[in-house]
């Protein structure tokens, strides 16, 4: 079946450096790809649509210019943390729609700590 | 916007015994997910719902979605400790898009 994957599963970076995760469908290609941010404890948050050859589209109270998204082939979106702050240590999973339309699939998700 | 509430928030059973977990929308549903995880980890796709009245089974969990598709159950029989889990339910609120607006989540342990 379709998968999903997401790399790195963890990371640590250093407050005011940037870092970048991947999202990648492995046996599907995938126009459309959407990151979603989850707190502790708490259920998933969307924060953006990643649309492939064009502009991600940010739900509202995203700041855009933080959260960078690139989808510059059919089975890659990035999502890049600019100017990390400890605030921003998360956890972060993407998703995609499988070939037949019917099924979202969800990456493994990327542990993400500033300190 | 569509909200997704769902009910119970932690449930504990013995194994062996059947459960059920509700969600319940605010909108019409065009389309309700449930998945499973494990705290931080991703999430295990289960089910996808369409049509009012539709239920589906895999293995010992099966889901129903209502008829006027606002509500939907998870149900699982003979519950085992691998069962145990954060169960979410999803809505494609604006209708097919991919976008889903998630639940709070159900967190069920399974007593051996």
């Amino acid at each position: 079946g379709a998968v999903v994957s997401q790399h790195p599963s963890r990371v640590i970076c250093k407050s005011g450096t940037s870092v970048k995760i991947e999202c990648r469908s492995l046996d599907f290609q995938a126009t459309t790809m959407f990151w979603y941010r989850q707190f502790p404890k708490q259920s998933l948050m969307l924060m953006a649509t990643s649309n492939e050859g064009s502009k991600a589209t940010y739900e509202q109270g995203v700041e855009k210019d933080k959260f960078l998204i690139n989808h510059a082939s059919l089975t890659l979106s990035t999502l890049t943390v600019t100017s990390a702050h400890p605030e921003d240590s998360s956890f972060y999973i993407c998703s995609a729609r499988g070939s037949s339309g019917n099924t979202i699939y969800f990456g493994e998700g990327s542990w993400l700590t500033v300190v | 916007s569509q909200e997704l509430e769902q009910s119970p928030q932690s449930l504990i059973v013995q194994e062996g015994k059947n459960l059920t977990i509700n969600c319940t929308s605010s909108k019409t549903l065009y389309g309700l997910y449930w998945y499973k995880q494990k705290y931080g980890e991703g999430l295990i796709f289960l089910m996808m719902l369409q049509k009012g009245g539709e239920e589906k089974s895999h293995e010992k969990i099966t889901a129903k979605l209502d008829e006027k598709k606002q509500q939907s159950s998870l149900h699982i029989t003979a519950s085992q400790p691998s069962h145990a889990g954060i169960y979410l339910c999803g809505a494609d609120g604006s209708g097919n898009t991919g976008k889903l607006i998630f639940g709070q989540g159900t967190t069920l342990q399974v007593k051996p």
